[in-house]
C-alpha cells in the first residue's frame, strides 16, 4: 500500500513551459485534491475532485487544469508556467462520507525561472 | 477566511507534555476540529479530530471546550521528532481531503 504518490519530487521549468504533476493513490479514495504551499505559508487549495469525472476549483485555480478520468489518478497541469507558480505542491486523498482524514503525498517542489 | 487562531510558535522540553491551543469561536454545529502536522517540508500528517467530545489516540489527545469555541491538542510526552508545524483546521465532517484551510499553524520546537 503505497498511499499517495507524487511525481516528480523536484522540477525546474522555464517561464512559459507546460508540464503535468502526477498524483496517484492506491486506497480507492473518492476525494482527491491539490494544494500549493508557498514559503512560510499554509497550504492553499488549487483544485479538487469528489470522484472520477468530477472536478471543481479551489481557492487559487488560475493557471492550472485538472482532470479525473480514473479513481486512482489526479494529474495537475500547468498550462504556461510563471515564476509566481514556484511553490511546493501537495496532493491529498480521502474517503468520501463523514468523519474522514486526509492522506498527503510527499510533495513536488517546483521552481519556475 | 481564517476560521482558527493559533499562536505562531511554542517551545516544549523533551519528555514534557506539549499543549497547543486553538481558538475557533465561529465554529458551526456540523464542523469538526482536525489537527494535522507538517514535519520539515514533508506532506501534512493527520493527528486527530473531534466534534465535541474529548478524543485520544496513540499520537495525541484533543480537548474541546464545552462551548466548542476552543480546543487544545496535547502531545503527552514530546520527543524531538515532534518538532513540526501544527495546524488546527475547522471543517465539515464530509470535507475529507477537500476544502481544508490550513492557515499558518503553530511551529512547535521540542528542546532537548
Amino acid at each position: 500500500n503505497a498511499g499517495v504518490t507524487q511525481t516528480p519530487k523536484f522540477q525546474v521549468l522555464k517561464t512559459g513551459q507546460s508540464m503535468t504533476l502526477q498524483c496517484a493513490q492506491d486506497m480507492n479514495h473518492e476525494y482527491m485534491s491539490w494544494y500549493r504551499q508557498d514559503p512560510g505559508m499554509g497550504l492553499r487549495l488549487i483544485h479538487y475532485s469528489v470522484g472520477a469525472g468530477i472536478t471543481d476549483q479551489g481557492e487559487v485555480p488560475n493557471g492550472y487544469n485538472v482532470s479525473r478520468s480514473t479513481t486512482e489518478d489526479f494529474p495537475l497541469r500547468l498550462l504556461s508556467a510563471a515564476p509566481s507558480q514556484t511553490s511546493v505542491y501537495f496532493c491529498a486523498s480521502s474517503y468520501s462520507g463523514w468523519n474522514t482524514e486526509a492522506f498527503f503525498g510527499q510533495g513536488t517542489r517546483l521552481t519556475v525561472v | 477566511d481564517a476560521k482558527t487562531t493559533q499562536p505562531p510558535s511554542m517551545d516544549c522540553a523533551e519528555g514534557r507534555a506539549a499543549n497547543l491551543p486553538c481558538n475557533h469561536s465561529t465554529i458551526s454545529g456540523n464542523e469538526y476540529v482536525y489537527w494535522y502536522r507538517q514535519i520539515h517540508s514533508q506532506g501534512p500528517q493527520y493527528i486527530i479530530h473531534g466534534l465535541k467530545n474529548n478524543e485520544t489516540n496513540e499520537m495525541a489527545s484533543l480537548i474541546i471546550t464545552e462551548d466548542r469555541k476552543s480546543s487544545t491538542l496535547i502531545l503527552p510526552h514530546a520527543t524531538l521528532r515532534d518538532t513540526a508545524v501544527y495546524y488546527c483546521i475547522v471543517c465539515p465532517g464530509s470535507a475529507g481531503a477537500n476544502n481544508l484551510f490550513f492557515g499558518t499553524g503553530t511551529r512547535l520546537t521540542v528542546i532537548p
